[in-house]
């Protein structure tokens, strides 16, 4: 079983659409968590860091479950330019502790 | 600098010859890290270091695997003798505290072909 693993994809949804990502860990000790953006061919991006209490930012949210070990992200309002592969990463919590990552979910927004 | 840079973007190699791939932090970060990403596939980490000390290398294929941070210097990667395995986008990423972790912000890679 891999570490961190994620929804199978690809996602194929229509513009406008609210679309959810889920994203488990098995390693209890991790304490820290992210969401990535990757674009083809193309650097990840740090979307957004996932606390506790959840965090949000414009169309996106973010929330951790930490008893059930899990975290998700949260698309509104889904836009053509949101099509990507969307990572999750998790660290042990280290001072500079290597990104854990899942497989990716790729998305794919149609007009 | 405030992106973390990486050079060159793609390099190509015969089997057996060796590559060298350079990556410059975003100024004031003190850590840094390489992760392998073999076509669309997981990434994979390799090295990381707190300065220019190696922090955690648990990844590296030691055997032909090599990398450095000095002072004043870009970061290396360097893989001796390369297989056609290697071929993969190479990754650097940076990171310092930010609001409660240690955000990691990535380079845009060098694809190296091993043919």
């Amino acid at each position: 079983r891999k570490e961190v693993e994620q929804d199978p994809g690809p996602f194929n949804v229509p513009e406008g659409a609210t679309v959810a990502f889920n994203c488990t860990y098995s390693n209890s000790a991790s304490q820290s968590f992210f969401w990535y953006r990757q674009d083809c061919r193309k650097e990840p991006k740090l979307l957004m860091s996932v606390y506790s209490s959840g965090n949000e930012d414009g169309r996106f949210t973010a929330q951790l479950n930490r008893a059930s070990q899990y975290i998700s992200l949260l698309i509104r309002d889904s836009k053509l330019s949101d099509s990507a592969t969307y990572l999750c990463a998790v660290n042990r919590g280290n001072q500079g502790g290597k990104l854990i990552f899942g497989q990716g979910t790729e998305l794919s927004v149609k007009p | 600098g405030e992106e973390v840079a990486q050079t060159p973007k793609h390099l190509v190699r015969g089997e057996g010859q060796k590559a060298k791939l350079y990556c410059a932090p975003i100024k004031g970060h003190s850590y840094v890290f390489w992760y392998q990403q073999v076509l669309k596939n997981e990434f994979k980490f390799l090295i990381s270091f707190q300065n220019e000390n190696v922090f955690d290398e648990t990844g590296m294929p030691k055997e032909r695997f090599s990398a450095k941070c000095l002072p004043n210097s870009p970061c290396s990667l360097e893989i001796q003798a390369t297989k056609l395995e290697d071929s993969a986008v190479y990754f650097c990423a940076s990171s310092q505290w930010t609001s409660g972790s240690y955000e990691q912000y990535f380079g845009p890679g060098t694809r190296l072909t091993v043919t």
